[in-house]
């Protein structure tokens, strides 16, 4: 069974650029979500997605980034107009069940996309 | 947020047990105790979770104190691999009324052979 696929793992883009992150859940998982990490910080949450729905996007910057998970195909994090501050590593990570109440399902990441804006 | 507070730094001499502590007072009776790890830039690993019971499984052991204020990750036999940062987290409902896993800045395990 193969783990959470995430690509490329690194990404390099000069600034006002787009980059595109992929990310590809563990079979039979349908929920994803969007982990940030600036270097020597712990990751922070970013969106939460199911199939064609974003459920919890609060961690999410306002402006340039948006998430998707179409009903076919990977998810894909993706930044308009790079800035260096952009520059980390953006994990993903699966869970196989919705989450209820009082329960965070267990969630498995991917190796991660280190972007690097120049 | 129910927070949590580790040490920020441990060493653990090779093939002993690694004994992590975790302080979260703030948790709440349906919040659960997640552990992840962390090796040199990789993805998050998971490691174990639990509620009030006690949990082992083939990585590591998780001691909940019966107020389930604190908590204790056992590696019973570390090794140079185990060398991470791990992160005690307790999942959390956030304003838009779903969960997500807030990481803290973890402990940094050395193991030193």
């Amino acid at each position: 069974n193969a783990g959470v696929m995430q690509n490329p793992r690194h990404l390099v883009r000069r600034r006002g650029q787009e980059a595109r992150l992929r990310c590809s859940p563990m079979k039979g998982h349908s929920h994803v979500y969007w982990y940030r990490q600036l270097p020597e910080e712990g990751l922070k949450f970013m969106v939460y997605l199911q199939k064609e729905n974003i459920i919890d996007e609060s961690g999410m910057p306002k402006e340039r980034f948006s998430a998707e998970f179409p009903k076919e195909g990977p998810s894909i994090l993706r930044i308009q107009q790079v800035v260096r501050g952009d520059s980390a590593a953006y994990f993903c990570a699966s869970s196989p069940l919705a989450r209820t109440s009082g329960k965070t399902d267990t969630q498995y990441f991917g190796p991660g996309t280190r972007l690097t804006v120049l | 947020d129910a927070k949590t507070t580790q040490p920020p730094s441990m060493d653990c001499a090779e093939g002993r047990a690694a004994n992590l502590p975790c302080n979260h007072s703030t948790i709440s009776g349906n919040e659960y105790v997640y552990w992840y790890r962390q090796i040199h830039s990789q993805g998050p690993q998971y490691i174990i979770h639990g509620l009030k019971n006690n949990e082992t499984n083939e990585m590591a052991s998780l001691i909940i104190t019966e107020d389930r204020k604190s908590s204790t990750l056992i590696l019973p036999h570390a090794t140079l691999r185990d060398t991470a940062v791990y992160y005690c987290i307790v999942s959390s409902k956030n304003g838009a009324g779903s969960y997500q896993l807030t990481f803290g800045k973890g402990t940094k395990l050395s193991v030193i052979p």
